[in-house]
């Protein structure tokens, strides 16, 4: 089982829509949750972070944190052509060293 | 511009050669890591340092790999007698505290030949 889970997509919805992106993890011990965006070619863009459970949005991204299921998810409302990339989960697992285990991400198309 | 940078942003070579790639932190963040990223996958950890001391390091970073923080500022990856497989992206990133969000530079796109 891989630490960090998320379908590889393509996820396509059309432009207006809302975008849901999943993510699970396999460390119940794990205490922070972060939201990359990667156009391609370029390097990891934070969106978000997330520590406790329940939402937390911004703008138009939400976050969501379910730690007894061990998900985390993503929503992107008002789908733009301009969100069209990669979005990468990373979890900080409880291991003492703060490194991050990255997902493979979730490839995202909006329509225009 | 007060971001992570990262030079050079691309590097060609042949097999068997040197590289050296450097990491400038966001200047407040004491906390600076070095991550892998290859087509198609998520980046993976090779190692972080708090301050000056490098305090762990992934079974990923073999011998051939090192990486020092000298005065707690920059930092410098060298990969010796690089091979095929080392082509990838190697991204530095850096927080000021543990725990919270990392910043990612540009990256460093490695070919080797």
């Amino acid at each position: 089982q891989k630490e960090v889970e998320q379908n590889s997509g393509p996820l396509s919805v059309p432009e207006g829509a809302i975008a849901s992106l999943n993510c699970t993890y396999s460390d119940r011990g794990s205490q922070s949750f972060f939201w990359y965006r990667q156009y391609s070619g370029k390097s990891p863009e934070l969106i978000m972070s997330i520590y406790s459970n329940g939402d937390k949005e911004d703008g138009r991204f939400t976050a969501q944190l379910n730690k007894a299921s061990q998900y985390v998810s993503l929503l992107i409302r008002d789908s733009q052509p301009s969100d069209s990339a990669t979005y990468l989960c990373a979890v900080e697992p409880n291991s003492g060293s703060y490194k991050y285990i990255f997902g493979t991400g979730t490839r995202l198309k909006v329509l225009a | 511009d007060t971001g992570v940078s990262q030079d050079p942003r691309h590097k060609i070579t042949k097999r068997g050669q040197n590289v050296t790639f450097r990491c400038d932190p966001i200047s407040e963040h004491n906390r600076l890591y070095w991550y892998r990223q290859t087509l198609g996958q998520g980046p993976e950890f090779l190692t972080y340092f708090q301050n000056e001391a490098q305090l762990e390091k992934s079974r990923l970073l073999s011998d051939r790999f090192s990486a020092e923080r000298p005065k707690g500022s920059f930092s410098t990856l060298e990969i010796q007698r690089t091979e095929q497989g080392d082509s990838a992206m190697y991204l530095c990133a850096s927080s000021f505290a543990p725990g919270v969000e990392q910043f990612f530079g540009p990256g460093t796109r490695l070919t080797v030949l």
